[in-house]
């Protein structure tokens, strides 16, 4: 069965310092997807890539970077956090032209 | 603009009773249709999807969800609820192989 593992479940950081939120897939997926979740917003997407090396932007990339070093791994950025970054960020992988994501169970950041 | 609304944030349905959370979405042709669910403190978990064929489309643990070309609607059902079906549940539209939109979610609340 798909799996997706993010890292750290949980994390508290401060204000305008660097956030690091990991997301590894063992599905051999080409696709990778971050999104954060906000209520009232439902889940958008931050950034995402389509493979090894690639980085694209999302709906809502600013003050976000990732990074995809390998086919399985995909790493969130934040260099300078802010309070308004507090969210539960969703890691998800699917495979090329099939839409079907397969999730992580989410990271829970407060910025304070 | 593309979309996809989900106008009910809540709904509140008695153990046994029927379901149908609504959705509607906007896009100039028929795009990828999807009904996820999350459980709490989990990710989003893939219910059914649809691209053509038979407007029905059956999903998992008695759910099914029917297409409307002219409402532009991909509504849900359940005949019978169990108190485990409390969840959140998003409807998503993909109107390409690789973006996925989400709507904001109906959280579904299943009174004993």
């Amino acid at each position: 069965e798909a799996a997706v593992t993010q890292s750290p479940r949980n994390k508290v950081a401060v204000t305008g310092g660097k956030v690091t939120l990991s997301c590894n897939q063992t599905n051999n997926h080409n696709n990778m997807y971050w999104y954060r979740q906000d209520t009232g917003h439902g889940l958008r997407l931050i950034h995402y890539s389509y493979g090894a090396g690639s980085t694209e932007k999302g709906d809502i990339p600013d003050g976000y970077k990732a990074s995809r070093p390998s086919q399985e791994n995909f790493s969130l950025i934040l260099e300078l956090a802010t309070p308004s970054q507090t969210s539960v960020y969703f890691c998800a992988s699917g495979e090329r032209g099939e839409n079907t994501l397969y999730f992580g169970a989410g990271t829970r950041l407060s910025v304070l | 603009a593309q979309s996809v609304t989900q106008p009910d944030a809540r709904v509140t349905v008695s153990e046994g009773a029927s379901l149908q959370l609504r959705c509607k979405y906007s896009y100039s042709a028929t795009p990828y249709l999807f009904w996820y669910v999350q459980y709490p403190r989990q990710g989003l978990q893939l219910l059914l999807k649809y691209y053509s064929g038979d407007p029905v489309v059956q999903g998992v643990n008695g759910f099914e969800a029917e297409f409307s070309k002219s409402n532009s609607s991909f509504h849900l059902r359940k005949a019978s609820v169990h108190w485990s079906d409390s969840a959140v549940y998003f409807c998503a539209v993909s109107p390409n192989n690789n973006r996925i939109f989400f709507g904001d979610g109906t959280q579904l609340v299943v009174k004993p």
